[in-house]
């Protein structure tokens, strides 16, 4: 089993509308979450990072997490094509260990105009 | 905004070959990383760097791979000799203290070996 699942789309949606970008992990000992935005050829950019589970919201964006069914979610408000992308969800152990961000597979969304 | 820096951009080698990857990490970061990403696969850890030394590395990390900061400003990645499956983009990224966990990725460099 992998360690983190991400369904990888493609997802098209028209402008406007609300995206939901999901994970699935395996490792409980994951305790920080994050979302990352990737444009064709470039370094993934941070766009929101969690620790608890819960809701933080951030703008149109809005992250979820439920580490009790080890599911994480990303929320696109009133898309816009600007949002067209990869999106990668990423993970990391407690405070202490590990370092190292486990990705999943990234979905690709494209926004249509 | 703060940025990592990477050099060069695109980076086309002979098999065999030896490679140095450089990035110039956010200054007041901690700790530095460097990650891989094949085409159309998963963004990998390769190895992390505190305190002038590696504190992790993954498997992929063999010795055929090392890192150096050799001032207070540069971070690189040595690939001694390279082989064709090491054809990739290689991200750097850094981080701050303890309690922030976001990391900030450089633009790449993307290696091709022929």
């Amino acid at each position: 089993q992998k360690e983190v699942e991400q369904d990888p789309g493609p997802l098209s949606v028209p402008e406007g509308a609300i995206v939901s970008l999901n994970c699935t992990y395996s490792n409980s000992a994951f305790q920080y979450f994050m979302w990352y935005r990737q444009y064709s050829r470039k370094g993934p950019e941070l766009l929101m990072y969690t620790y608890s589970s819960g809701n933080k919201e951030d703008g149109r964006f809005t992250a979820q997490v439920d580490k009790s069914s080890k599911y994480i979610s990303l929320f696109i408000r009133d898309s816009q094509p600007s949002d067209s992308a990869t999106y990668l969800c990423a993970m990391l152990g407690p405070s202490g260990s590990a370092r190292q961000l486990t990705f999943g597979s990234g979905t690709q969304l494209t926004v249509l105009p | 905004e703060p940025e990592v820096t990477q050099t060069p951009s695109h980076q086309v080698t002979q098999m065999g070959q030896e490679v140095i990857l450089r990035c110039v990490p956010i200054s007041n970061h901690l700790y530095f990383y460097w990650y891989r990403q094949i085409l159309g696969q998963k963004v990998e850890f390769l190895v992390s760097f505190y305190n002038n030394e590696i504190s992790e590395k993954s498997e992929i990390f063999d010795d055929q791979f090392s890192v150096e900061r050799p001032d207070g400003s540069n971070f690189t990645l040595k690939i001694r000799s390279t082989k064709l499956e090491d054809s990739a983009m290689y991200f750097c990224a850094s981080s701050g203290g303890t309690i922030n966990y976001g990391y900030t990725f450089g633009s790449g460099t993307r290696l091709t070996v022929v």
